[in-house]
């Protein structure tokens, strides 16, 4: 099956810095997401992106399906940026999660 | 008010037993989902239903038996919990299945078999 890379596994940033995630996988994709999972648990849908960029407010992402990868920027991090970023990929019906990458936001 | 709820939010329940964990949607949503969280933060989708007809249903003990008796709801059932079960099990929905809509999830049920 399809194999999901995510990189770096933990990040510490400073409020206001910019950061990159990267998802890379090992077989072409008809779907990408995004998601952040909070402190508390909760998990929210972020972005579908199986090719292209996405914007939405300080967050945007990045799918290169042709060099299998997909990026997500945070820029002018907040602490309220601070849990777990996963990608999923589907790859025509075989969906595989990333590990996740953990951040955390310091005032 | 609450788009996707899912009942109960925590269950400790001995090995051996059979439990379901609930989960409503009222979004109007066609499709709905289980993912199973495990202890190292490993999520992975179990099974998917759009209008209460399985779609995806990855590979998952035959233990767990989703049942969707309208496309509001989608139970999930466990028989013979064993200790490996344990993790938190998010139900979520969305419009409709695979084309970019956005999944909303529930907050979770905890489950713990000792």
């Amino acid at each position: 099956g399809i194999q999901v890379e995510q990189s770096p596994p933990d990040l510490i940033l400073q409020e206001g810095a910019n950061s990159t995630l990267r998802c890379n996988f090992s077989d072409s994709v008809n779907n990408l997401q995004w998601f952040h999972q909070n402190p508390w648990g909760q998990l929210i849908n972020l972005f579908y992106i199986p090719s292209g960029t996405k914007q939405n407010g300080r967050l945007s992402a990045t799918t290169v399906a042709t060099e299998r990868y997909s990026l997500l920027y945070i820029s002018s991090s907040q602490t309220t940026d601070s849990g777990v970023y996963f990608c999923e990929a589907d790859s025509w019906g075989k969906l595989q999660f990333g590990a996740g990458t953990q951040v955390v936001v310091t005032p | 008010d609450t788009a996707v709820s899912q009942t109960p939010k925590y269950l400790v329940t001995q090995m051996g037993n059979d439990k379901s964990i609930k989960c409503e949607q009222n979004l109007g949503h066609d499709t709905m989902y289980w993912y199973k969280q495990d202890s190292k933060k490993f999520l992975k989708i179990m099974f998917s239903y759009n209008n209460k007809e399985l779609i995806i249903n990855e590979t998952v003990p035959n233990r767990f038996s989703p049942k969707s008796p309208d496309k509001a709801h989608l139970n999930l059932h466990i028989n013979s919990l064993e200790l490996g079960d344990s993790a938190v099990y998010f139900c979520a929905s969305s419009l409709r299945a695979a084309i970019g809509n956005t999944i909303y999830f529930g907050e979770g049920s905890w489950l713990t078999v000792v």
